[in-house]
């Protein structure tokens, strides 16, 4: 089975620039998360989807950050403009998804792209 | 609000001893998930165990164990006769189960592991 797909897996842009990364989930994995990771730091979730419904954003920067998951299945997460303190790893994850709120699920991870902003 | 405690930064060991890597948690949730990940230098998080809160049986993976205690809030993680291959940084995660929204996952600041000949 095959797992989660990131791409690119590296990006290096100068401040300001904008930046998209893409990923497409685990077959038949309803629910999508996105995590930022910083250096030294444990996974932060960004924004999770369920089907191609936003189920917590509560922790994207929304001035900067954006997710979209249009036909329910691979999404993509754009930061603009980058800012120095976004260099970090992000990561995707997926899990089988099923009724909000259900009982907790294994997530399981993609490589994650690392993006260095200078 | 939880919280997951690694206080262990980075640990060495020479290949084949046994190592232990400690985890505690901070919930108010009676319902709750434990898990635990492994980022090798790759960057992908492997995913290693799950527990929930009404099972503290310890569980063994091959070389691998975990030992789960609520009196402590802990869910730490034993690596028998390491092996260099076990060389990555480990994370544990915890999830409640909170009605309208699922599977958040709050994780540790990692444990480094570095395992030498």
């Amino acid at each position: 089975e095959a797992g989660v797909a990131q791409s690119p897996r590296y990006k290096i842009i100068e401040k300001r620039q904008s930046v998209a990364f893409w990923c497409n989930p685990i077959s038949g994995h309803a629910t999508l998360y996105w995590y930022q990771q910083i250096l030294g730091q444990g996974p932060k979730l960004l924004i999770q989807f369920q089907n191609n419904g936003v189920v917590d954003d509560s922790q994207l920067p929304k001035d900067r950050f954006s997710a979209e998951r249009l036909k329910g299945v691979d999404s993509t997460l754009k930061i603009q403009p980058a800012k120095l303190e976004d260099s970090a790893v992000y990561l995707c994850a997926s899990s089988l998804g099923g009724t909000l709120g259900a009982v907790t699920e294994t997530q399981y991870f993609g490589p994650g792209t690392r993006l260095l902003v200078l | 609000a939880q919280k997951v405690t690694q206080a262990q930064t980075e640990i060495s060991v020479v290949e084949k001893e046994d190592v232990t890597l400690d985890c505690v948690y901070e919930t108010r949730d009676t319902t709750y998930y434990l898990f635990w990940y492994k980022q090798p230098p790759s960057g992908e998080l492997v995913f290693l165990i799950r527990r929930n809160s009404f099972d503290e049986q310890n569980e063994i993976s091959g070389r691998y164990s975990w030992n789960f205690q609520k009196s402590t809030s802990s869910f730490n993680f034993t690596i028998t006769a390491s092996q260099v291959v076990d060389s990555a940084v480990y994370f544990c995660a915890l999830s409640a189960t909170n009605t309208g929204t699922a599977s958040k996952l709050t994780f540790g600041t990692g444990t480094r592991l570095q395992v030498t000949l």
